[in-house]
């Protein structure tokens, strides 16, 4: 099946610095990736479209020069988190529908393993 | 606009014992629908899915779903639990609108199964 990588899995950071967490789709191109954070026993909230080869689309509430989106390729998207604070300490999670048409099958999305942000 | 409902946060159970994972949806239009587990400090790994034609959906791991659009529900359900099934549960819903699919999920159901 198809395959989503995240790197790095943990970071630890100071406040003021930028951190970059990686996506990458190993076994298949995936034109659209989604960027998810998750605080401690809550859901996914969605935070952004990442589109290769454009600019990503943020939902409403996400600072787009807080959070960096670049989709250089077909297999990679970064989110680079800038200025990082402690609240932005959570649990990032990319997403990739299969295929590079970027349309799921039914909807389906390959998930990463999740980047655990911590600012100190 | 489309949205995810799970009543429950926890559900505790023994191991052995059937579960039964609750989900409501709401949507103007067609949906899909999704569960998800999640093992701590993991990603989301696909259990299964509703896209067309039988209302019970067989997934991985004994679960199975039933769609009932009357209810707007997708219950998740398993008839013997194991111990390593303890994870966090999400519902999701899609209306695969555009050229690539966003999910919505519920706030998730964390199942518990206990000796």
């Amino acid at each position: 099946g198809a395959v989503v990588s995240q790197h790095p899995s943990w970071v630890i950071c100071k406040s003021g610095t930028s951190v970059k967490i990686e996506c990458r789709s190993l076994d298949f191109q995936a034109t659209t990736m989604f960027w998810y954070r998750q605080f401690p026993k809550q859901s996914l909230m969605l935070m952004a479209t990442s589109n290769e080869g454009s600019k990503a689309t943020y939902e409403q509430g996400v600072e787009k020069d807080k959070f960096l989106i670049n989709h250089a390729s077909l297999t990679l998207s970064t989110l680079t988190v800038t200025s990082a604070h402690p609240e932005d300490s959570s649990f990032y999670i990319c997403s990739a529908p299969p295929g590079a048409s970027g349309r799921a099958r039914g909807g389906e999305l390959f998930f990463g393993e999740g980047s655990r942000l911590t600012v100190l | 606009a489309q949205s995810v409902t799970q009543l429950d946060s926890q559900v505790p159970v023994f191991e052995e014992a059937p579960v039964e994972l609750r989900c409501n949806y709401s949507s103007s239009v067609s949906v899909y629908l999704f569960w998800y587990v999640q093992y701590p400090n993991q990603g989301l790994q696909l259990l299964l899915k509703y896209l067309s034609g039988s209302t019970l959906v067989k997934g991985i791991n004994g679960f199975e779903a039933e769609f009932n659009k009357s209810q707007t529900s997708f219950h998740l359900r398993k008839p013997s639990v194991h111990i390593s099934d303890t994870a966090e549960y999400f519902c999701a819903v899609s209306s695969n609108t555009g050229t690539a699919s966003k999910l919505t999920f519920g706030t998730g159901t964390r199942l518990q199964v206990t000796l």
